[in-house]
């Protein structure tokens, strides 16, 4: 079945503990993207990759890290979480981007909660 | 980066009323993307548009891009409660980005 997975599904942590989200694919898309989503706000990206080794900032950079070492796998990092970052995350991946012509596939979601 | 002003936030309609979102931008739009997320689910993808003036239906679902291509609508007719959830569209900005709108929360009473 072609889907984006994330793990976990649900995370409490304490400030300052660094934690990673995995998101993997399996449709061989060269794009994939994390999200935020916090009600009232919608839905805010994080960071974007067009392909392996190639990663740029969305609208919402500030406290996370990405790498793409590999096509499948885009994970998501927060070195020193804080508590103004817990959200319910998303990833997100698709054929050549939003220009592409093709709609992105979501991940079921992290809800993350730093205390 | 690009923005886009979605409205309403809300609607409340009794099942079989019609239900319609917009999305309106200040700067033309290369193309319009619309999701629907389910309550306590992720955005599904509906559909794209790119060009001037085009409609696409899908079922009970219309959905119209501005002859300027600066707004777009999503028309629901006859909701049922299946339609329940929150409707996005998102835009594409600079550098690849895109962007979503705020989202229309729909709820169908019975």
């Amino acid at each position: 079945e072609a889907q984006v997975t994330q793990n976990p599904r649900y995370l409490i942590t304490v400030t300052g503990k660094k934690l990673t989200v995995t998101c993997s694919q399996n449709m061989n898309h060269e794009y994939m993207s994390w999200y935020r989503q916090d009600p009232g706000l919608g839905l805010r990206q994080i960071y974007y990759s067009m392909n392996v080794e190639v990663t740029d900032k969305g609208d919402v950079p500030e406290g996370y890290k990405v790498s793409r070492k590999e096509k499948r796998n885009f994970p998501l990092i927060l070195e020193s979480p804080s508590p103004n970052q817990t959200s319910l995350y998303f990833c997100a991946s698709s054929f050549f981007g939003p220009q592409g012509g093709y709609g992105y596939t979501f991940g079921s979601g992290t809800r993350l909660t730093v205390v | 980066g690009q923005q886009v002003m979605q409205i309403p936030q809300y609607q409340h309609v009794q099942e079989g009323e019609d239900f319609t979102t917009y999305c309106n931008s200040s700067t033309t739009l290369s193309n319009i993307q619309w999701y629907k997320q389910r309550p306590g689910g992720h955005p599904v993808f509906l559909i794209q548009l790119v060009k001037s003036g085009e409609v696409k239906k899908q079922k009970r679902l219309t959905f119209q891009f501005g002859e300027a291509k600066k707004n777009s609508s999503l028309h629901i007719t006859a909701t049922q409660t299946t339609d329940v959830g929150t409707y996005f569209c998102a835009v594409t900005g600079g550098g690849n980005k895109l962007t979503f709108g705020t989202g229309t929360q729909l709820k169908v009473e019975l």
